[in-house]
């Protein structure tokens, strides 16, 4: 089955450093991968997605991501980090053969110090 | 403009009472999806729709039943609520491939 896990639950970084969330799958097919983003109280929001082509995506706020079959992985990356970024991250799978439902890692939650 | 409304915001209900948590999207789109948040588990799939008065068994569906009678709305029902529902819940609709739009959730208390 398809699995994701994101091995740091928390994650704390100075305001200007760079940073990544880590996230590593598993599956059996073509993988569509995703970051998400959740800030307090509020919903999930779309930070960048990937189909199969380019292995290296952009998404908003500065923040990007690379796909790597070899390791199995979909890093999260931003060159600096912002106060504002802090909020909780979560990594998600779907796999066309699965009627593309997402499957969600269990998300790292970032820290910022000022 | 939130594009995905969840009602209500919160709720406190009773151990084997019937709870009706509610969902309605302006996006137009085709697929809805209702998502539980547990601390430690990330979100989990419950139940989702392709299509109005149509609906698919996701992940976790034991204890829920879900409603969509027309395209815009989509409800999630607890006809007995217990102690292990208590969470955060979300509803989503998509039109393309995954890409998610999220409600601001549901945080229910079962007591």
């Amino acid at each position: 089955a398809q699995s994701v896990t994101q091995p740091d639950a928390r994650v704390t970084v100075s305001e200007g450093a760079s940073l990544q969330l880590r996230c590593k799958y598993s599956y059996f097919g073509t993988p569509y991968l995703f970051w998400y983003v959740q800030y307090p109280r509020q919903g999930l929001q779309l930070l960048l997605k990937y189909y199969p082509g380019d292995p290296v995506v952009q998404g908003v706020n500065g923040f990007e991501a690379e796909f790597s079959k070899s390791n199995s992985s979909f890093h999260l990356r931003k060159a600096s980090v912002h106060w504002s970024d802090w909020a909780v991250y979560f990594c998600a799978v779907s796999l066309s053969n699965m009627g593309y439902k997402l499957t969600f890692g269990t998300g790292t939650s970032l820290l910022v110090d000022p | 403009e939130a594009a995905v409304t969840q009602s209500p915001r919160s709720k406190v209900a009773v151990t084997g009472g019937k709870v009706t948590l509610s969902c309605h999207q302006t996006n137009n789109h085709d697929y809805m999806y209702w998502y539980r948040q547990d601390t430690g588990h990330g979100l989990r799939l419950i139940h989702y729709s392709y299509v109005a008065d149509s609906t698919e068994k996701g992940d976790i569906p034991d204890g829920y039943k879900a409603s969509r009678p027309s395209q815009e709305n989509f409800s999630l029902i607890l006809e007995l609520a217990s102690l292990s529902q208590t969470a955060v819940y979300f509803c989503a609709s998509s039109e393309e491939k995954n890409t998610l739009y999220f409600g601001a959730g549901t945080r229910l208390s079962v007591l």
